[in-house]
């Protein structure tokens, strides 16, 4: 079973406007990782938050980790038409572990 | 730094009959990992290998394999294959060390008729 659950599944926006998706996971966890993926190819790494973090940026993206609420939220500013993609949320459950849990992930489509 | 690259992009094989995908990690990475991904299950984890030994197993069947050679490139095998197993099947790399982030090649496009 996947350890995160991404919401909404789908989203539309227009560019320029904000994107906002959410990952909820079921146990503690080491670090949380945000991911994209175009059109079913490979994923491209975008962030990784460790679970002593509450928020880190990177570029236009800003995400936010709740370790009590096991939630995290990715944001996108100022959305590109480049930026339509799925998101996936991915967790690793400790130091020693090496496996990537995936949520079902987000796909977003910004509309020029 | 070349990406991971994974081979074949693409292949289509029969029921019954077998694979094998390969993958060859960023340099100086030593371990790779293998997801599989279904529009039904979605990114599944299926082994991660370091230095030539398996640390990490998924829920899959013994009818998926893998290995790691001492240059770090890998291959996975799927036997026996079945309609079910029609995936895009993901590479992934990383230095190795625990929590970092891991870097996926564009993926072997499976279809089993």
């Amino acid at each position: 079973s996947q350890q995160g659950e991404e919401d909404p599944q789908a989203l539309s926006i227009q560019e320029g406007e904000n994107a906002t998706m959410n990952c909820s996971y079921k146990t503690s966890i080491n670090n949380l990782q945000w991911y994209r993926q175009n059109s079913g190819r490979g994923l491209v790494h975008l962030i990784l938050i460790r679970s002593n973090e509450r928020e880190k940026h990177s570029g236009r993206l800003r995400v936010t980790l709740d370790t009590s609420k096991k939630s995290s939220s990715l944001l996108i500013t100022a959305s590109r038409a480049a930026d339509t993609a799925s998101y996936f949320c991915a967790t690793l459950l400790s130091s020693n572990d090496y496996k990537l849990s995936f949520g079902a992930g987000t796909t977003v489509t910004v509309r020029a | 730094k070349a990406g991971v690259t994974q081979t074949p992009r693409y292949l289509i094989k029969t029921r019954g009959q077998q694979v094998t995908l390969s993958c060859s990690p960023i340099s100086g990475h030593r371990s790779v990992s293998w997801y599989q991904q279904t529009p039904g299950q979605g990114l599944q984890f299926l082994f991660e290998y370091f230095s030539e030994t398996q640390r990490n197993k998924g829920n899959f069947p013994g009818r998926f394999s893998g290995r790691q050679f001492s240059n770090s490139r890998s291959e996975m095998n799927v036997s026996t294959l079945e309609l079910g197993d029609s995936a895009l099947y993901l590479c992934a790399s990383s230095q190795g060390t625990s929590g970092t982030e891991q870097y996926f090649g564009p993926g072997t496009r499976l279809t089993v008729t």
